[in-house]
């Protein structure tokens, strides 16, 4: 596709529940990103990859978030045991290269809402 | 920690005014970028900074990024309506990237 995409657009669930966020970035982009951003604040980074592995995961805020990326392209964003705090943008970004030497594209994101 | 403040939080200008949201950090950066988010979308890259002192022009933006690369400035002439939304620096610290809390700008026409 032309541009980053993100699936669900929207995601309502309960506390407790199992959650999935799809991102497919650019064609041909190597490094993707996801990062989490709440109202009125700045994109807070969570997961860095590069290809298929994860290059840096410091900014998983704890066990129950994790990442895949298994054929370097398509990344999903999985959060186990829903809590209200949770509830966010789930913004995915992706560049050309490697880390930060060009800009990001970001995604129009996944908004999660926890009841 | 690495952090990135950014004043004002909020800017409210008529139409026609100058704007400026200033960005800092307290150790030196790598580079720096700026990115543009409207209402209810998602962040678009501006511009990326390397070079201390270094000036750039996009129209009526002017980007700087200071001497001792801490500290950014994103100076908008005569705003536009179009130009509302928040605005963000993001600092590469070399192993990390972070982006600043925003400066919020409102356009009144």
């Amino acid at each position: 596709g032309a541009g980053v995409s993100q699936t669900p657009s929207n995601k309502v669930t309960e506390k407790g529940k199992y959650v999935e966020l799809r991102c497919d970035p650019i064609s041909g982009h190597t490094a993707l990103y996801w990062y989490r951003q709440s109202l009125g604040q700045g994109p807070e980074f969570l997961i860095y990859f590069q290809g298929t592995g994860a290059a840096d995961d410091s900014g998983l805020p704890n066990d129950r978030f994790f990442a895949v990326r298994p054929e370097g392209s398509v990344s999903t964003l999985k959060i186990q045991r829903t809590e209200r705090g949770d509830s966010a943008m789930y913004l995915c970004a992706s560049s050309l290269n490697s880390r930060y030497t060009g800009e990001l594209f970001f995604g129009e994101g996944s908004r999660l809402t926890v009841l | 920690g690495q952090q990135v403040m950014q004043i004002p939080q909020y800017q409210h200008v008529q139409e026609g005014e100058d704007f400026t949201t200033y960005c800092n950090s307290s150790t030196t950066l790598s580079n720096i970028q700026w990115y543009k988010q409207r209402p209810g979308g998602h962040p678009v890259f501006l511009i990326q900074l390397v070079k201390s002192g270094e000036v750039k022009k996009q129209k009526r933006l002017t980007f700087q990024f200071g001497e001792a690369k801490k500290n950014s400035s994103l100076h908008i002439t005569a705003t536009q309506t179009t130009d509302v939304g928040t605005y963000f620096c993001a600092g590469d610290y070399g192993q990390n990237f972070v982006f600043g809390p925003g400066t919020r700008l409102s356009v009144l026409p």
